[in-house]
Parts: C-alpha cells; sequence; structure tokens
C-alpha cells in the first residue's frame, strides 16, 4: 500500500501551542513538500525539501519549522508565531516533474 | 504577485457539453504545466501535463492547450459528466527553481 500519509486529517489546537503535522511517503521520492490551502486562494509554499538534511524556505515559511532528517519523513511544525494557522495543509512528494499529494490535514487553531 | 492565474473562481457547464478551464501565467522560465483536481477535503491528483515544447496534449476526455506567446493555457473537458465537477488548479514549474507555482483554482460544477 504506497502512497503518502497524512495524520491526523483533522486537527486541533489551542492558541499559543505549537503543534507537528506528520507526512510520510514510502515512494521512494527525493523531494517532499509543504503547502497550505486557504479559501478562495491557491497552493501555497511553505517549505520544501529536494534531499535529506536539506530543506528550503517557500513562499509563506514565517511561522513553521521542518525537518528533514529521513527519506520518507517531512513533519511541519506550525509555531505559535504564526498568526493565522488555521488552514488546510497538504504534504506531496515530487519525482521529475510530477507532484503527489497527501490527503492533507485540516488544522483549526481557537 | 501572482504568477499563475486563473481568473475564473467558478464554472457551470451542462452534463455532455465542453468545459474550458483558462490559467495566464507571467513568467517565462515556466516550461511545464500542470493541472490537478481536487475534490473538499482531500489532496489534489494529477490530471494532466504539457511541456513548454509542445503545445496541446490529449489524455481521453482531457485536452490541455499550451499557447506560449500570449501566456495562456487551458484544460478542455469533453464530454463533461458530473463526476468532474470540482476545484481545478493549474501549476507551472519554474525551471530554474524546481518550484511549483499554483494558480488560484476554478470551481467546476457539471450539472446533469
Amino acid at each position: 500500500d504506497g502512497g503518502i500519509t497524512q495524520s491526523p486529517k483533522y486537527l486541533f489546537r489551542k492558541e499559543g501551542q505549537n503543534v507537528t503535522l506528520s507526512c510520510e511517503q514510502n515512494l521512494n521520492h527525493d523531494a517532499m513538500y509543504w503547502y497550505r490551502q486557504d479559501p478562495g486562494q491557491g497552493l501555497r509554499l511553505i517549505y520544501y525539501s529536494q534531499i535529506v538534511n536539506d530543506f528550503q524556505k517557500g513562499d509563506i515559511a514565517e511561522g513553521y519549522s521542518v525537518s528533514r532528517e529521513k527519506k520518507e519523513s517531512f513533519p511541519l511544525t506550525v509555531t505559535s508565531a504564526q498568526k493565522n494557522p488555521t488552514a488546510f495543509y497538504l504534504c506531496a512528494t515530487g519525482q521529475g516533474t510530477e507532484q503527489y499529494f497527501g490527503p492533507g490535514t485540516r488544522l483549526t487553531v481557537t | 504577485d501572482q504568477q499563475v492565474k486563473q481568473n475564473s473562481p467558478s464554472l457551470s457547464v451542462q452534463e455532455g457539453r465542453i468545459s474550458i478551464l483558462n490559467c495566464d501565467y507571467t513568467n517565462s522560465m515556466f516550461d511545464y504545466f500542470l493541472w490537478y483536481k481536487k475534490y473538499p477535503a482531500e489532496g489534489p491528483t494529477f490530471l494532466i501535463s504539457i511541456s513548454s515544447i509542445k503545445d496541446k496534449n490529449e489524455d481521453g476526455r482531457f485536452t490541455v492547450f499550451l499557447n506560449k506567446s500570449a501566456k495562456h493555457l487551458s484544460l478542455h473537458i469533453v464530454p463533461s459528466q458530473p463526476g468532474d465537477s470540482a476545484v481545478y488548479f493549474c501549476a507551472a514549474i519554474d525551471s530554474g527553481t524546481y518550484k511549483y507555482i499554483f494558480g488560484t483554482g476554478t470551481r467546476l460544477k457539471v450539472l446533469a
């Protein structure tokens, strides 16, 4: 059963708490990406990683952090510094010119 | 600055007719374009792509057209089916950074 796993599907947190969203893949893809989707907006790139132990900021990296210690895993931490954390978060892997998306995690911060 | 634009936020089409979704881009460094389909609360799924060296790519009911001089691409779905109702995103790959740039999406509703 191959693919990209994001868990949980729904996540609720209180304001001021850090929260980590998981993303695991068994596709053996080198590149991994984190996006967020907000109503009426496209997918905006938060962070991406082309190789293990290396990652780059995307367009909206402020208030987020990532790590890439293993090829299979690319967790995203939403910190209390992120002003508007409630969103739908999508993880993707990349191979060549195509990206493959996970099912997403809906984070609600109240 | 939105480098990839989908100016129609929504589109309604009768079942069996053609759906045409449009996408404009500004960066001439983009050399590969893709269309993704997304259902609510799910990740996008890849639909069809086109390289900048082509002007058309066809896959079953889906055809993507690229007009490089106008920096415009379009997705044609014919015949449209109710199951095609979803949000469609176009995306472009920046050949310099290999980053994907997504448009804001067009919600397609196919009416039975």
